[in-house]
């Protein structure tokens, strides 16, 4: 059974600040997908992240994903409240139907 | 278009009554998925349909029930739920869940929070 451990599992900082999330499995996926869910709604999908070792940005975001496809990170840039929600990696497995979540970050950023 | 849509966006039933929750997509899409989500836990795999067949069951209870009429729409029928079914319900789709493309990349509605009374 592949397992996605996240951490921190929760993380309330003040805004302006900067924070990293990381998302670490024992097994190998094909690719990586980053969502952000909030309160009540569905995930929106942030980015997703294909080849060892890429970075990818959005904004103030920075995701990578592990040389061996293993593990991947989300850094934010100068938080803003507006980063508030539940941070969801999950991965992939070469073609199966079924992704495997990540067990989740919350973020609280305080204005 | 790259929306998932679904109705109803809150829904209370009774534990004998019969509904369902619907799901719509216009992206072309050929793998439609529907998840369960209990607060603050992360989604939960229960249906995948892949060109409009079922290709995984989660070993869901029989009281849901899920239908996909065409590739662009996808149905749970409900029936004699239980308390303990109270929750988010979420459906995605992917271009193709399986072969074509190296990846799943799934996009996801806004989800059915569901009461059972």
């Amino acid at each position: 059974t592949q397992l996605l451990e996240q951490s921190p599992q929760f993380l309330s900082i003040q805004e302006g600040e900067n924070l990293t999330v990381y998302c670490n499995s024992s097994s190998v996926f094909s690719s990586l997908q980053w969502y952000r869910q909030e309160p009540g709604e569905g995930p929106v999908l942030l980015v997703t992240v294909v080849t060892g070792g890429e970075v990818k940005k959005l904004k103030r975001l920075t995701f990578q994903f592990g040389d061996a496809r293993k593990d991947s990170s989300l850094h934010i840039t100068a938080a803003q409240p507006g980063d508030t929600g539940l941070y969801l990696c999950a991965g992939d497995d070469f073609g199966n139907e079924k992704l495997t979540f990540g067990t989740g970050t919350r973020l609280t950023i305080i204005p | 278009d790259t929306e998932v849509t679904q109705t109803p966006k809150h829904l209370v039933m009774g534990m004998t009554n019969k509904k369902s929750l619907k799901c719509e997509q216009h992206m072309g899409h050929r793998a439609m998925y529907w998840y369960k989500q209990k607060a603050k836990k992360p989604p939960e795999l229960m249906f995948v349909y892949s060109y409009e067949k079922l290709s995984i069951n989660e070993s869901v209870p029989s009281r849901f029930s899920p239908e996909c009429p065409n590739s662009s729409l996808l149905n749970l029928h409900l029936h004699a739920l239980q308390p303990e079914d109270s929750a988010l319900y979420l459906c995605a789709s992917s271009q193709d869940g399986q072969g074509a493309l190296s990846y799943n990349e799934q996009f996801f509605g806004p989800g059915t929070r569901l009461t059972v009374l």
